[in-house]
This record gives structure tokens, C-alpha cells and sequence, in this order.
């Protein structure tokens, strides 16, 4: 299996400009976990998705992020607009839930996002 | 905000030498588990410990848990100069099951 991967890699953007983060989780896998790394704040998650399902949205920061899975095998991180304090790198990970036990999370490369 | 917290900050070690790393957590947990985490890289899920467990080996890793203390420790034994990242603890509590990480140790093992 490739793992969960992520695009792009790296994204320099003007503040005021859509950005789109694109996910790829492991096939198979049911959970779908966003984070958002900073040196100040440390990893904190975004959203979690259940069977394609947002369940918990409560760690996104303003209405500007949006966040969607349509499909078992991609999801979307948007901000738009963008600003300089969202700069940071955005992780995607991706696990197998079952019978209310969380298993290990698989963490994509990251998508380090800088605002200018 | 962050149910564990990894104690030190940071750690810097010559290699071969052991190191231990500390999490302390606030509520009852269902399990709590160790990632590893390379400069520039993602998260490396390395070993998870339940609750009614005190204590898991893994290679030269070994975590202990104390529930009455609502901590762990990881330690790496022999350490190498490969083992340089930063390591952090995720937590589940309660009907929960969405890890919570620390902010994470970074660990230095120098050649």
C-alpha cells in the first residue's frame, strides 16, 4: 500500500487566495483525521470523519476552513480566504475504527502551507 | 488543548545512551500511544499501551503506563544517532475515540 497521500507537498499562496489540500487515505480504512502542525499551538486536530462523515468539526478555526469527503478514498481541506496566520503544515492521517477502539493512525508526508 | 504532555521539551543524548521520555495526561484514558516524527516528515504511529496495561516492549522501546499517576514513559534503549526526531504521546478518553497529541519531545542523539 502507498500510504496516505497528500498534495501538494508545498503551497506558497498570497493571503486572500483560495487553497485546496487534497488527501488520499489508505484504502480500506474508515477514519479520516485532519491536523494542523505550528511550532506555537503543536498539532492540533481539524476535523474527523467517520465512514465519510464529518463527526467532529469542532477544531476548525473560523468559517474560512471548510472541509469535505465525498467519496472513501479522497478529502478536501479548503481555506479561502487564506491568511498569513494560517501558515503551518496540515496533516492528513488515516486508521481502521472499529468496536469503539481507535487504532494507530497512519500520518501522510504533510502539506506545508505558507501564506505570504 | 492538549491532553498529554511530553516532558522534557527536549532531550539530547550521545549515542548509545538510553533516553527517556515522559507523558502526563489529565483524564481517564481508553489507551494511549507513541508516534515518532522525522524532521519534515509525518507522524510514525510506534507502539500503543491500553489501559489495563502497565507495561509494552517493542525492539529497544519499552512504554510503561501508571494510571494512578496518569502517566507514561518511553524509553529507547542503546540509542542511535537515527533515533533523532521528535516523539509524542496520543491519548483516547472517555467515548472518545479521536487521539489527542502532546506538543512533543525532540530528541537529539549525537554520533
Amino acid at each position: 500500500d502507498a500510504g496516505v497521500i497528500q498534495s501538494p507537498r508545498h503551497e506558497v499562496t498570497e493571503m486572500g487566495q483560495e487553497v485546496t489540500l487534497r488527501c488520499k487515505p489508505i484504502s480500506g480504512h474508515n477514519s479520516l483525521f485532519w491536523y494542523r502542525q505550528t511550532m506555537m499551538r503543536g498539532l492540533e486536530l481539524l476535523i474527523y470523519f467517520n465512514n465519510n462523515v464529518p463527526i467532529d468539526d469542532s477544531g476548525m478555526p473560523e468559517d474560512r476552513f471548510s472541509a469535505k469527503m465525498p467519496n472513501a478514498s479522497f478529502s478536501t481541506l479548503k481555506i479561502q480566504p487564506s491568511e498569513p496566520r494560517d501558515s503551518a503544515v496540515y496533516f492528513c492521517a488515516s486508521s481502521l475504527h472499529s468496536g469503539g477502539a481507535s487504532g494507530e493512525l497512519f500520518f501522510g508526508e504533510g502539506s506545508r502551507l505558507t501564506v505570504l | 488543548s492538549q491532553q498529554g504532555e511530553e516532558d522534557p521539551q527536549a532531550l539530547s543524548i550521545q549515542e548509545g545512551e538510553n533516553a527517556t521520555m515522559n507523558c502526563s495526561y489529565k483524564t481517564s484514558i481508553n489507551n494511549l500511544q507513541w508516534y515518532r516524527q522525522n524532521s519534515g516528515r509525518g507522524l510514525v504511529h510506534l507502539i500503543l499501551i491500553r489501559s489495563n496495561e502497565r507495561e509494552k516492549h517493542s525492539g529497544r522501546l519499552r512504554v510503561t503506563l501508571d494510571t494512578s499517576k496518569k502517566s507514561s514513559s518511553l524509553l529507547i534503549t542503546a540509542s542511535r544517532a537515527a533515533d533523532t526526531a521528535s516523539y509524542f504521546c496520543a491519548s483516547t478518553s472517555g467515548g472518545s475515540y479521536i487521539p489527542t497529541f502532546g506538543r512533543g519531545t525532540s530528541l537529539i542523539v549525537h554520533p
